[in-house]
């Protein structure tokens, strides 16, 4: 049991490029999100899904595009790279609307 | 929306003193306050949450506070460890009818003195 798994680790970006990142778990949970991590910031919400095929809008979604195809995987991606997007990006899931479960994070570098 | 305010960014104790970090919210209609602990390079990890019906909850040398009046709920830890030392944020949720949005604080660097 994995729990939550984030792909890839790290990545450098050339502004105006564009990437996935991909978040899987193993828990059969209904509910998956997509923070960004700032320093001095906290988490902040990006994207969220209720269930396969939905998708909804966080704090800052800007900028991003989520997908949930397929229960396990929620996809997050950037169309076009911004030095603004440099962060770091944490996926996290629920069974339930309370208790989230946090992957490893993603490092982004967009230069 | 709600904002959530916590203090302070940094603590620093000595190993076996305790350890308080406080937050405050602003939604009145926020039921559910978990906090979550973060070690280096690794994701927040759930350790204590309470919901509004309660005033108090412990788990071994972790407890929370909840002051629904005043709008802040904190964090305690007492007999601190070395393995303690780790970034902690508090989160507050509306009671809303799909996915709980977590507002989260902007962290407290807590490290345990040897």
């Amino acid at each position: 049991n994995a729990g939550v798994t984030q792909t890839p680790k790290f990545r450098v970006l050339k502004t105006g490029q564009s990437m996935t990142l991909l978040c899987a778990q193993d828990m059969n949970h209904e509910y998956m999100y997509w923070y960004r991590q700032d320093p001095g910031m906290g988490l902040r919400l990006i994207h969220y899904s209720v269930g396969e095929g939905t998708t909804a809008k966080g704090e800052v979604p800007d900028g991003y595009n989520v997908s949930r195809l397929k229960k396990q995987n929620f996809l997050l991606g950037l169309e076009s790279a911004a030095p603004s997007q440099t962060s770091v990006y944490f996926c996290a899931s629920s069974y339930d609307t309370e208790t989230q479960y946090f992957g490893p994070g993603t490092r982004l570098l967009v230069l | 929306g709600e904002n959530v305010e916590q203090h302070p960014s940094t603590l620093s104790v000595q190993e076996g003193d305790s350890a308080v970090i406080k937050c405050t919210y602003s939604d009145s209609a926020s039921n559910y306050f978990p906090w979550y602990k973060q070690e280096l390079g690794k994701g927040p990890q759930l350790i204590i949450d309470i919901r509004s019906n309660v005033g108090e909850k412990k788990d071994q040398r972790i407890a929370v506070t909840l002051n629904k009046t005043a709008k802040h709920f904190s964090l305690h830890i007492t007999e601190t460890q070395p393995e303690d030392s780790a970034v902690y944020f508090c989160a507050a949720s509306p009671p809303l009818g799909s996915a709980r949005q977590l507002t989260f604080g902007s962290g407290t660097q807590l490290t345990v003195l040897p």
